[in-house]
């Protein structure tokens, strides 16, 4: 059963233009959500996180979005730049699931020039 | 300062075989996280430490195990070792054992199993 699904498993941008990635949810119980950057071979990498309790947060070029009558969110990047070219993880926790992360199976975005 | 850091970086055994991963937390984190990622596979949940007790694990058989040292770092245990383990082990750690705190991960453990 997967509670968090990342649906579009890749994605291409032109540089200086917006990414968007999207995520989905359906354990109604997650409260707080992260979105980390995957290099091949290392850790990922945090990026941006948001409570329930909000619906935006802002940090520099990203955006994350939250919906949660959707059970949705997303992540913007904007403007793309070629550095961002990784995977993206979004990951859930809360509500019993006793602090561990649920991820998503990752989207792979290109940064194109 | 410093991040998550894992040892070995790399870790080759055969079939049968039992592999020892360390992982040391961000200065100050209490709680550490183990995750696999399997080849094509996305992220899972392993283990969680908190205080040295294991607060939850995830659906891993019991060949997989470890423990939490009194200075908050960790070592994950793979005994009998079979083919489909090989993966890229995740060590992750975090302030304090609830909801909402940032997990931080170490660059892994890329175990290769023969």
């Amino acid at each position: 059963d997967q509670q968090v699904k990342q649906n579009s498993p890749s994605l291409s941008v032109q540089e200086g233009r917006i990414s968007i990635l999207n995520c989905d949810y359906t354990n109604s119980m997650f409260d707080y959500f992260l979105w980390y950057k995957k290099y091949p071979a290392e850790g990922p990498t945090f990026l941006i996180s948001i409570s329930s309790i909000k619906d935006k947060n802002e940090d520099g070029r990203f955006t994350v979005f939250l919906n949660k009558s959707a059970k949705h969110l997303s992540l913007h990047i904007v403007p793309s730049q070629p550095g961002d070219s990784a995977v993206y993880f979004c990951a859930a926790s809360g509500g019993g699931t006793a602090s561990k992360l649920t991820f998503g199976t990752g989207t792979r975005l290109q940064v194109t020039l | 300062e410093a991040g998550v850091t894992q040892s070995p970086t790399h870790l080759i055994k055969t079939r049968g075989q039992q592999a020892t991963l360390r992982c040391s937390p961000i200065s100050g984190h209490t709680s550490v996280y183990w995750y696999q990622q399997a080849l094509g596979l996305g992220l899972q949940f392993l283990l969680w430490y908190d205080e040295g007790e294991e607060r939850n694990r995830g659906n891993f058989p019991p060949r997989f195990s470890g423990r939490q040292f009194p200075n908050y770092s960790s070592e994950l245990n793979v005994n009998a070792l079979e083919l489909e383990d090989s993966a890229l082990y995740l060590c992750a750690s975090s302030l304090a054992r609830r909801d909402g705190e940032t997990q931080y991960f170490g660059p892994g453990t890329r175990l290769l199993v023969l």
